[in-house]
């Protein structure tokens, strides 16, 4: 079966750390791992990843795949209280007429002032 | 800058209800799509359509329908409401995928947080 476990579940740090964000995967057909961010509303696209060992960046957040052991790592430096929300890791089989989404349950970050 | 509205952003429903939730996007995407996201369960997929009057169960299609009559539009239909389907519900659209394209990711509604009582 296919599935995507992302760690910690949760996580509390002040303003300036830096944190690190796990996402594991086991999917058949893979294409590509994203990640989002989600506040209270809708998740919002932050990265798309298919090549390991690429990095993705965009300002103090940045991402990289490993498709040899299954796993991508989100990485946030000098976090701001405004990085506080839910990121879902989620991974794209191919089949069918579309590709579907397999959603890991989040990782909760609550940057503390 | 893609849109993808849904109709409501709270609703409160009594059980045995027939409940439409409504989503639109404006990017011309092909593919579209229902989630709903509950605590520690995460996204899991309900329906999808990849086209007009075209529609494929996700993984947990069970006491939900699915209407796609214009492109733009995808309806979600809860034919008896029951309490376990409260719950926040997604919908997402994305472009079709053909081979040798680039790849797109799916953007999201804010979200409808349903209540059945």
């Amino acid at each position: 079966e296919d599935k995507v476990v992302q760690s910690p579940l949760s996580l509390v740090v002040h303003e300036g750390d830096t944190v690190t964000l796990n996402c594991s995967y086991e999917v058949t057909n893979f294409r590509s791992l994203l990640w989002y961010k989600q506040e209270k509303k809708a998740p919002t696209f932050l990265f798309m990843l298919t090549s390991s060992g690429i990095e993705k960046k965009s300002g103090r957040l940045s991402s990289i795949l490993d498709k040899k052991e299954l796993f991508s790592i989100l990485n946030i430096t000098a976090t701001q209280t405004g990085d506080s929300a839910v990121y879902l890791c989620a991974v794209e089989g191919v089949g069918g007429a579309t590709n579907k989404l397999i959603f890991g349950t989040g990782t909760l970050l609550a940057v503390q002032p | 800058d893609v849109k993808v509205t849904q109709s409501s952003r709270y609703l409160v429903k009594r059980t045995g209800e027939k409940v439409f939730l409504e989503c639109v996007q404006d990017m011309d995407h092909e593919n579209m799509f229902w989630y709903r996201q509950d605590p520690g369960l995460g996204l899991r997929l309900i329906y999808f359509s990849y086209d007009v009057k075209m529609k494929e169960k996700g993984d947990i299609p069970e006491g939900y329908s699915v209407s796609r009559e214009k492109k733009e539009r995808f309806s979600l239909i809860l034919e008896s409401a029951s309490t376990n389907q409260t719950s926040m519900y997604l919908c997402a659209s994305s472009p079709r995928v053909f081979r040798g394209n680039s790849n797109q990711p799916q953007h999201f509604g804010d979200g409808t947080r349903l209540s059945i009582l």
